[in-house]
């Protein structure tokens, strides 16, 4: 079966500028958890996502935020962006309903200039 | 708050054992976790265990639990040079939705 699928797998943005990050989970999988990866914070949890419904959110600032639509896909947008932000983003999916952990996309890498 | 800790490397030569080590802090965990990620790609979940076990074994992959000292390892028997990669332990505890914790990975190193 097709794995999570993550688009676009790069993305150069100017400061200021606002992004929006896709994610495929795969199918019958209804949670969609969100995070971002540096080198200096590792994976940081962002948010949660289960039956459009979110369920959980990290200590990200407003500018960080996603979405769930009903075919379990989701968003994540992020505006005004900072240099800071510049990370791996990666999105995991699971059922939902268990906790016997994620599948993980490969990730968008997106570079803030 | 809940926090993972790992060391940040190890270097073993192929063919001996690994054994990655965590430590945890939430008491709350239900699940525990060990993920591979491999240069340029997501987590692989590689096995989890439940809390209320002390150990998994699944092929050449050992996990030991010790809840009291909220102390979790990895061993690797007979560490291939594929098995190079960052090795991340994470955990998880059900608080009305699934939020995992990850470490900040050890890197490992097969020296052949």
């Amino acid at each position: 079966k097709a794995g999570v699928t993550q688009t676009p797998r790069y993305l150069i943005k100017t400061r200021g500028q606002q992004v929006t990050l896709s994610c495929s989970p795969i199918s019958g999988h209804r949670s969609v958890s969100w995070y971002q990866q540096t080198p200096g914070q590792g994976l940081q949890f962002l948010f949660e996502y289960f039956s459009e419904t979110q369920r959980n959110k990290g200590n990200f600032p407003g500018r960080f935020s996603g979405r769930q639509f009903s075919n379990s896909r989701s968003e994540m947008n992020v505006s005004t962006l900072e240099l800071g932000d510049s990370a791996l983003y990666l999105c995991a999916s699971s059922y939902g309903t268990d906790n016997y952990g994620y599948t993980f996309g490969s990730g968008t890498r997106l570079t803030v200039v | 708050g809940e926090d993972v800790e790992q060391s940040l490397f190890l270097s073993v030569r192929e063919g001996d054992s690994s054994v990655i080590n965590c430590t945890y802090t939430d008491s709350s965990s239900t699940y525990l976790y060990w993920y591979k990620q491999e240069p340029g790609a997501g987590l692989q979940l590689l096995t989890y265990i439940f809390s209320n076990m002390d150990m998994k074994q699944d092929q050449r992959l050992t996990v030991l639990l010790n809840k009291k000292d909220k102390h979790l390892s990895l061993r690797i028997a007979d560490t291939q040079t594929g098995d190079s990669a960052i090795y991340f332990c994470a955990e998880s505890s059900n608080t009305g939705g699934f939020k995992t914790i990850f470490g900040a990975g050890t890197r490992l190193f097969v020296k052949a």
